[in-house]
């Protein structure tokens, strides 16, 4: 159980493109999805935190015009990047909060790795 | 000085050896830990999860908290070639948006 669902998990795309991610929940709510970027060799750090309905909330250093976060259902967050250019080229991987393990358990999806060429 | 540090490797096993994992931290108010394994072009995956001190033990895995040195560890018994990935230590505090500060990361390779 508490399954998300990430697609493309890979993409090419030009220079000045725009991409979307997308996170589905398949088998539980997920009313808060991260959305974590990801270099090479190093660790995941969180771009933004999205709620169900509501605007997500970007850490520091995050273009939000760039990386537009759409968390419109429960079992659905999209990540669109906007305007892609080649250091955008990372893996990507979301992540859905879940009260499965006693307490807020973290489920991540199998991320998508974009190159912008 | 980064929040949660992790020594990056890589760590090269024969297999069947015991694997010492570890993490170390400076936000005393850290209570919740984990440990994620992350195979190469995928998400991570939980393996383990303590709350507060003590030891908790999975088949192979037996994952440790110090907090009074503030000191993590994930120990993984009879290591196999299929444990090789990077396996990341993340912490949360308590109702404080339950957010996870994650560790560097590290690479684990075992060898037949």
């Amino acid at each position: 159980g508490a399954v998300v669902s990430q697609h493309p998990s890979w993409v090419i795309c030009k220079s000045g493109t725009s991409v979307k991610i997308e996170c589905r929940s398949l088998d539980f709510q997920a009313t808060t999805m991260f959305w974590y970027r990801q270099f090479p060799k190093q660790s995941l750090m969180l771009m933004a935190t999205s709620n169900e309905g509501s605007k997500a909330t970007y850490e520091q250093g995050v273009e939000k015009d760039k990386f537009l976060i759409n968390h419109a259902s429960l079992t659905l967050s999209t990540l669109t990047v906007t305007s892609a250019h080649p250091e955008d080229s990372s893996f990507y991987i979301c992540s859905a909060r879940v009260q499965v393990f006693g307490f807020s358990g973290y489920t991540f999806g199998s991320g998508t790795r974009l190159t912008v060429v | 000085q980064k929040e949660v540090e992790q020594d990056p490797g890589p760590l090269s096993v024969p297999e069947g050896a015991i694997v010492s994992l570890n993490c170390t931290y400076s936000n005393s108010a850290f209570q919740y830990f984990m440990w994620y394994r992350q195979y190469s072009r995928k998400g991570p995956e939980l393996l383990m999860y303590t709350y507060s001190s003590g030891n908790k033990e999975d088949g192979r895995f037996t994952a440790q908290v110090d907090k009074s040195s503030k000191y993590i560890s994930l120990f993984i018994r009879d290591s196999q070639p299929s444990d090789s990935a990077t396996y990341l230590c993340a912490m949360s505090v308590p109702n404080a948006g339950n957010m996870l500060t994650f560790g560097g990361g590290t690479r684990l390779m075992v060898k037949p």
